[in-house]
């Protein structure tokens, strides 16, 4: 099946730092990918949609200035968590879409966990 | 807007004992339906899908679900659950028109031994 990876896996920052996490489709081009958030007990919260070569999409209340977002290939797409706080501290979850024959399929990567000191 | 709502939270259930996860979503138009697991310490997988045809969806592991159009649901089962099905369970929802997917806020099964 389609694989998605991240790198890293995780994360350990001082505060005020900035963290860039990549998401990269292995065998697959992604026409668009994702960036979720996902805090402890909760479920995944979409941050951003972002298609290849154009600007990403944020949802309302995240910062597009603080969570920099992207998508340089159709198989890679990086996150920048600028000026980290520990309030940001989290499950950073990527995905990415492609179209096989005539369905969409969204594959997900393992998730950065980010801890901000 | 649209959003996906799961009714439980915690689902305890023994080895053997039939399982029914249940899904709402609101959204109007046309949609793609997911359920995806989560095992502890790992990464997302897609359970099973649909996006036409038979409401009736198997999916991987005995999963199974089924999406009732009038009821706006998309109800997860399987008829007896295992130790190793432990884990947290998402619904998700597609809109077609929509570029993005929503998930709910999970299920967390725990199946005793």
């Amino acid at each position: 099946g389609a694989v998605v990876s991240q790198h890293p896996s995780r994360v350990i920052c001082k505060s005020g730092t900035s963290v860039k996490i990549e998401c990269r489709s292995l065998d697959f081009q992604a026409t668009t990918m994702f960036w979720y958030r996902q805090f402890p007990k909760q479920s995944l919260m979409l941050m951003a949609t972002s298609n290849e070569g154009s600007k990403a999409t944020y949802e309302q209340g995240v910062e597009k200035d603080k969570f920099l977002i992207n998508h340089a290939s159709l198989t890679l797409s990086t996150l920048t968590v600028t000026s980290a706080h520990p309030e940001d501290s989290s499950f950073y979850i990527c995905s990415a879409r492609t179209r096989r024959g005539r369905t969409d399929t969204q594959y997900f990567g393992p998730g950065t966990r980010l801890t901000v000191l | 807007a649209q959003s996906v709502s799961q009714h439980n939270h915690h689902v305890i259930l023994s080895e053997a004992a039939s399982l029914e996860l249940g899904c709402n979503y609101s959204y109007g138009g046309t949609v793609n339906l997911f359920w995806y697991v989560q095992y502890p310490g790992q990464h997302l997988q897609l359970l099973l899908k649909y996006f036409s045809g038979d409401p009736l969806v198997k999916g991987i592991k005995g999963f199974e679900a089924e999406f009732i159009k009038s009821k706006f649901s998309f109800n997860l089962r399987k008829p007896s659950v295992q130790w190793s099905d432990t884990a947290e369970y998402f619904c998700a929802v597609n809109a077609r028109s929509v570029n993005d997917m929503r998930f709910g806020a999970g299920t967390r099964l725990t199946v005793k031994p």
